[in-house]
């Protein structure tokens, strides 16, 4: 496995369901991200992990839990969605949060659809 | 004002055509800048940094101006594989990461 890699790719689930998407990193980084992809729309910050410790909630409702067990992996805990939450989940990584060039690696992307 | 503003496209141009994109951000204490590149349905993916002096990679050239806050790709003899979407990313701070809301290019035979 190399890279950023975000598991299920697809994920369709009702309003009352509990579901978790994973992503697990090889590349070494400390920092670890979640952003929130909707169509025509910029890439949305979710959430944002330093070496495990969360550094970064940007005004996110609480049926989205992160949890970073380590600084390989990172998940994101869904419960009770709404319609408007289907979009593309995409985990990212970097070196850390402080180098200049600071560059992300993306994974793959999780699509979820929200019934 | 968006923090971070690109002009959705889509640009529709043919193989062989240079085409430039532009992109203004708003945050003057931004410190980094990159082009990322999203195929349809994929994730984004580093085009190139965006230094001070301008670089260059190949058919891609990469122009900072810092006084009028904005940033530039062109690219030169476009290919048919350089259709996607192209992302400004803005660094200020920390983590503060802005992206685009992405440029749309579509290279025709």
């Amino acid at each position: 496995e190399t890279g950023v890699t975000q598991t299920p790719r697809h994920l369709v689930m009702g309003m009352t369901n509990k579901k978790s998407l994973k992503c697990e990193q090889h590349l070494g980084h400390n920092a670890m991200y979640w952003y929130k992809q909707s169509a025509k729309k910029p890439l949305e910050l979710m959430f944002v992990y330093n070496f495990k410790e969360q550094t970064e909630n940007n005004s996110v409702p609480s049926r989205f839990s992160p949890e970073c067990p380590n600084s390989s992996h990172l998940f994101l805990h869904l419960h009770t969605l709404q319609p408007e939450d289907s979009a593309l989940y995409l985990c990212a990584s970097s070196q850390d949060l402080v180098s200049g060039a600071n560059v992300l690696t993306f994974g793959a992307g999780s699509r979820l659809t929200v019934l | 004002r968006k923090e971070v503003e690109q002009d959705p496209g889509p640009f529709n141009v043919p193989e062989g055509a240079t085409v430039a994109f532009n992109c203004t951000y708003s945050n003057s204490a931004s410190q980094s800048f990159f082009w990322y590149r999203q195929d349809c349905r994929k994730e984004p993916k580093l085009l190139m940094s965006v230094y001070s002096s301008g670089n260059e990679d190949g058919r891609f050239t990469a122009q900072l101006n810092r006084a009028s806050q904005y940033i530039s790709l062109l690219i030169r003899d476009s290919k048919l594989s350089d259709s996607a979407t192209y992302l400004c990313v803005v660094r200020g701070g920390g983590f503060k990461t802005i992206f685009g809301a992405g440029t749309r290019l579509f290279v025709k035979a």
